[in-house]
């Protein structure tokens, strides 16, 4: 099966502080993915990466970045926290291959409060 | 601008009927789409996946169809039982161009024994 994991469950941090969240994938995929679950909207989309070194922007980037300098490891990076950040965050990944292989799967999710 | 919906509000039904779940979308024509599960504080967990240019695809107790018309998916649970209590997504996907992913923002399902 695979797995993705996230380095935290819960994370507490002060408004202005660099905030690192990792995932690592231990299934060879392709793409990897992060995104913020917010009540009322859903599953939003920040960043995703299709290979190593390279990365897309989602629909909200604005106050991340990403790095994945290896195939199974993506991090999120919030350059300086703040409190609109507080949320919960979940990483994907996915093989990128035929549509009925494509399904991403997810990581427990990382809860940041910033206070 | 490209919609996604699902109905908001949670859907209680008792054990043992169907559940029927909607996903409405405009301004969007995805290649498939993808139901999931989500448990309170964990991830979503994948069900299903559908194509545009299939009508219906089943499960065991599950069925989803899509009717790209009307810009619609249903999901269905026959027999439910109180585990099927949990939050369910549709999931849209295009692979036109920048390839995209598309969350609905679920919907709540309580199953009461």
């Amino acid at each position: 099966d695979v797995k993705v994991t996230q380095s935290s469950r819960y994370l507490v941090k002060r408004t202005g502080e660099k905030v690192f969240l990792e995932c690592v994938q231990d299934m060879d995929h392709e793409n990897m993915f992060w995104y913020r679950q917010d009540p009322g909207l859903g599953l939003r989309l920040i960043y995703f990466s299709y290979d190593v070194k390279m990365k897309e922007k989602g629909d909200i980037p604005e106050g991340y970045s990403v790095s994945r300098e290896k195939k199974e490891r993506f991090s999120l990076i919030l350059e300086s926290a703040s409190t609109n950040q507080t949320s919960m965050y979940l990483c994907a990944s996915s093989d990128g291959g035929t549509p009925s292989t494509d399904t991403q799967y997810f990581g427990p999710g990382t809860r940041l409060t910033v206070l | 601008s490209q919609k996604i919906e699902q109905n908001s509000e949670a859907l209680n039904i008792q054990e043992g009927k169907t559940a029927t779940l909607t996903c409405n979308y405009t301004n969007y024509s995805p290649a498939y789409l993808q139901w999931y599960r989500q448990d309170p504080g964990r991830g979503p967990v994948f069900l299903l996946l559908i194509r545009e240019n299939e009508k219906e695809k089943r499960k065991e107790r599950l069925k989803v169809t899509f009717d790209t018309t009307l810009k619609q998916s249903l999901f269905h649970i026959t027999a439910s039982q109180p585990a099927d209590s949990a939050t369910y997504l549709c999931a849209l996907v295009s692979t036109s161009g920048t390839y995209k992913y598309i969350f609905g923002t679920g919907t709540r399902l309580k199953v009461l024994a």
